[in-house]
């Protein structure tokens, strides 16, 4: 079963708009990751948030992590239509030696960015 | 830096065949994986490695087999194709400790 849950399931807004997309979770994690995937290509890796981390910026995305909801959301400002694309949260709940090794991913929230 | 390839790109098979998927990585990641993707299914982990020579089971290894006989490269068989099999197939990698998968391309996996 999947571990995040992205929501919404797909997002149409027009291109200068803010886009916000949400994940929630069911266990604690070690950290929580961001990717994006252009239609036809592997996934691109766009933020970490660690678990004693609530708020990063990186450019124009802005990720926080609310650990006592066990959610996260993504905020991409001033949008564009190259950001068209599909954005997946993936927790990583391992621990120990091999932390850090494997991820569990949502089902991905469609962005559509309108020119 | 070519990063994560996946050979080959597109493949059709028959129910009952057999092939295989090659990764290779040329950032000396420790980790690697694969994952299938399906549609409005997100991706789900088929097999890992967190080191030459050992494989473990994901979420869904049923049907495929690994192997990661040298660092670089991550094998993924499938000794006899179902039609359940036809899916997207991705490999990625990530450095010890780091949290960051860089993933390849994909594989376009059909079966009749």
């Amino acid at each position: 079963s999947q571990q995040g849950e992205e929501d919404p399931q797909a997002l149409s807004i027009q291109e200068g708009e803010n886009a916000t997309m949400n994940c929630s979770y069911k266990t604690s994690i070690n950290n929580l990751q961001w990717y994006r995937q252009n239609s036809g290509r592997g996934l691109v890796h766009l933020i970490l948030i660690r678990s004693n981390e609530r708020e990063k910026h990186s450019g124009r995305l802005r990720v926080t992590l609310d650990t006592s909801k066990k959610s996260s959301s993504l905020l991409i400002t001033a949008s564009r239509a190259a950001d068209t694309a599909s954005y997946f949260c993936a927790t990583d709940a391992t621990g120990g030696e091999t932390s850090g090794s494997r991820l569990t991913f949502g089902e991905g929230t469609q962005l559509t960015v309108n020119p | 830096n070519a990063g994560v390839t996946q050979t080959p790109k597109f493949r059709v098979l028959k129910t009952g065949q057999s092939m295989t998927l090659l990764c290779a990585q040329d950032m000396n990641h420790e980790y690697m994986y694969w994952y299938r993707q399906d549609p409005g299914m997100g991706l789900r982990l088929i097999h890992y490695s967190v080191g030459e020579g050992t494989t473990a089971k994901g979420e869904v290894p049923d049907g495929y087999n690994v192997s990661r006989l040298k660092k670089q490269n991550f094998l993924l068989g499938l000794e006899s194709a179902a039609p359940s099999q036809t899916s997207v197939y991705f490999c990625a990698s990530s450095a010890l400790l780091s949290g960051e998968q860089f993933f390849g391309p994909g594989t376009r996996l059909t079966v009749l």
